[in-house]
């Protein structure tokens, strides 16, 4: 089967850096999305790799390594309202989304 | 304001009951989706359309229904709910269809009792 796995929760503190692991079985690779929901909210759009590597976006980068099945969303100069779910989403090789359940990241001051 | 809009925010709704979510996008995007998000659970992919006239079955497309009559507009129908189906549904649409980066509406907080 099809799988995310990504954790659950991740605490970190205010103007620190916080990396968050998504590792991912799916039947084929076409690409992998991070989104970010506030509770309450719609998701919205993060980044996405599709080729191995680092794609910086500000205070916000995702990394991809497709032979290991591995990604990560590295959040630096953290800010209380960075306090969300990080949702990593794979898609696969009939071009569907396949989503984890998401990180709840919790910011403390 | 461009982008998707969701009605209702919100809906108690009995078990045996019709409902009808709606969705309207202004982007003029081709493709549309209908998830589900459960607690714990990753986004669930109910029904999608990839253009106008055209639709096609997620991974939870059991007890709903869709049609894509225009670009705009992508109604999810419950013909009789049940109380499984309690959870935020959420549209989105991408420009040009499954290769694109998918925006999503603001949500449907849907209850059945």
């Amino acid at each position: 089967g099809q799988n995310i796995d990504q954790p659950t929760e991740m605490t970190a503190t205010e103007g620190a850096i916080v990396q968050i692991n998504c590792t991912y079985q799916t039947s084929g690779f076409n690409g992998l999305f991070w989104y970010q929901q506030h509770a309450g909210e719609a998701p919205t759009f993060l980044s996405y790799n599709v080729l191995d590597g680092l794609e910086e976006k500000g205070r916000f980068s995702s990394f991809l390594s497709r032979s290991k099945g591995y990604s990560y969303l590295l959040l630096k100069e953290l800010q209380m309202k960075d306090s969300a779910s990080y949702l990593c989403a794979v898609r696969d090789s009939n071009y569907q989304l396949i989503w984890g359940a998401g990180t709840k990241l919790i910011i403390k001051p | 304001i461009a982008g998707i809009t969701q009605a209702p925010t919100s809906q108690i709704l009995a078990a045996g009951r019709r409902m009808t979510l709606r969705c309207t996008q202004d982007m003029r995007h081709n493709a549309m989706y209908w998830y589900r998000q459960d607690l714990g659970l990753g986004l669930r992919l109910i029904h999608y359309s990839n253009t106008a006239g055209t639709t096609g079955k997620g991974e939870v497309p059991d007890g709903y229904s869709v049609s894509r009559a225009n670009t705009d507009d992508f109604p999810l129908t419950l013909a009789s709910a049940v109380p499984s189906q309690t959870s935020v549904y959420f549209c989105a649409s991408s420009e040009k269809g499954s290769t694109d980066t998918q925006y999503f509406g603001p949500g449907t907080r849907l209850t059945v009792l």
